[in-house]
């Protein structure tokens, strides 16, 4: 069964850091990768994906990347902002309808 | 641009009732899901539909029941609400092939007493 896993579950940074968030699973064998920003109160908004044949994704400030032999995925954010404080969740495909979600990094940003 | 919508938004529910959680999308996406999130715990697939006319079950699926009666609707129903059914429910859709990335509504906050 595939294990999703997101460390740290809270992180707290001051405004400009660059940062780097992590996501670990256990099984390789996936389709593709997935982060989302959850806002509180909000539905998941996608941010970036990565098919199993890549190694990064980048959009704006963001940059993922993936190594499935190791069963990682890092999501990194550059200078961060205030409006960057959310939850960020990874979630990786399995199979057609077998998307297993990670619990999720509480970012806040400090001005 | 609505996207994902879920009605209603709150709910509180004695144990025992039913009520039906609804999930519309204007995207013409063939895909559409019911997941749970609860504290401590990634979403969790309840059901999933890959098109009007069928359903399937996810990972949770027990205590719940759907309906896609129409592409752009997708139906939750909990026929005799439990307490365990608290929950924050989220609808998302897709496009094919899988692997597309899903679209969220906002939620729906189900408590259960």
């Amino acid at each position: 069964k595939q294990e999703v896993t997101q460390i740290p579950a809270a992180l707290s940074v001051p405004e400009g850091e660059n940062l780097v968030l992590n996501c670990s699973f256990t099984d390789s064998a996936i389709y593709n990768l997935q982060w989302f920003r959850q806002d509180p109160g909000k539905g998941l908004t996608s941010l970036l994906l990565i098919q199993s044949s890549q190694r990064e994704q980048t959009s704006g400030r963001l940059n993922a990347s993936l190594d499935k032999s190791s069963g990682r995925s890092t999501l990194y954010i550059a200078a961060s902002q205030p409006g960057d404080s959310a939850t960020y969740l990874c979630a990786v495909r399995g199979g057609y309808q077998k998307v297993t979600f990670g619990t999720g990094t509480k970012l806040q940003v400090i001005p | 641009n609505a996207g994902v919508t879920q009605t209603p938004k709150f709910r509180v529910l004695k144990t025992g009732q039913s009520m039906t959680l609804l999930c519309a999308q204007d995207m013409n996406h063939e895909y559409m899901y019911w997941y749970r999130q609860d504290p401590g715990m990634g979403l969790r697939l309840i059901h999933y539909s890959v098109g009007e006319g069928t359903t399937a079950k996810g990972e949770v699926p027990d205590g719940y029941n759907v309906s896609r009666l129409k592409k752009q609707n997708f139906l939750l129903g909990l026929e005799s609400a439990a307490p365990s059914q608290t929950s924050v429910y989220f609808c998302a859709s897709s496009s094919p092939p899988w692997g597309q990335p899903q679209h969220f509504g906002d939620g729906t906050r189900l408590s259960i007493l």
